[in-house]
């Protein structure tokens, strides 16, 4: 049973370019969540995904956004990116109010 | 304030050794309450629930103190595998969505 999957593992952006993430949520999770883990900080909470819809949104400009596909994978866009958007993007997967499990994460470099 | 506080250590201790971490949160309205554990540059993975009652799993021991909104780990007979950062994490349901919320984390070196 294959765990949470992210896509790309690692990239490299330029200032004011845009990038998209994915992730795949664990077999039989209905949920997603996207969290940002910036070097030395815990992960921040980015948006949840349930049902197609966003549920909850963290203390993230505009530029973040997302989308659930019918299948629960899920894409983070991120656009005009900053130098400070730089960090670990991990997704985790979960059913609904049960344990939260991470994938490996994307690591953005902008430059 | 932030809504998960820890000391981020870092914690250097020798083999054998019984090592303690320390969090609060600032919310009440908290539920749930976690232990997470992550390496470097992987990703956090649950380590243990956190319960009023205490609970153990093998050399490791959470509690929690919902009055003081304090939450705590304590690692016994360190081991050089445990080295990793400890990270604190509550969940609260907030408008449509379950929502982890992560201390800064705790740097563990067990050191031969």
């Amino acid at each position: 049973d294959a765990g949470v999957t992210q896509s790309p593992t690692h990239l490299i952006k330029t200032r004011g370019q845009q990038v998209t993430l994915r992730c795949s949520p664990k077999s039989g999770h209905d949920t997603v969540s996207w969290y940002q883990q910036a070097l030395g900080q815990g992960p921040q909470f980015i948006f949840q995904y349930y049902e197609e819809e966003e549920r909850q949104r963290g203390n993230f400009p505009d530029r973040f956004s997302g989308h659930q596909f019918p299948n629960y994978s899920s894409e983070l866009n991120v656009n005009a990116l900053l130098l400070g958007d730089s960090a670990l993007y991990l997704c985790a997967s979960s059913s609904w109010s049960d344990t939260q499990y991470f994938g490996p994460g994307t690591r953005l470099t902008v430059l | 304030r932030k809504e998960v506080e820890q000391d981020p250590g870092p914690f250097n201790v020798p083999e054998g050794a019984t090592v303690a971490f320390n969090c609060t949160y600032s919310n009440s309205a908290s539920q749930s309450f976690f232990w997470y554990r992550q390496d470097c540059r992987k990703e956090p993975k649950l380590l243990m629930s956190v319960y009023s009652s205490g609970n153990e799993d093998g050399r490791f021991t959470a509690q929690l103190n919902r009055a003081s909104q304090y939450i705590s780990l304590l690692i016994r007979d360190s081991k050089l595998s445990d080295s990793a950062t400890y990270l604190c994490v509550v969940r609260r349901y907030q408008t449509g969505a379950n929502n982890l919320f992560f201390g800064t984390g705790t740097r563990l070196t067990v050191i031969p």
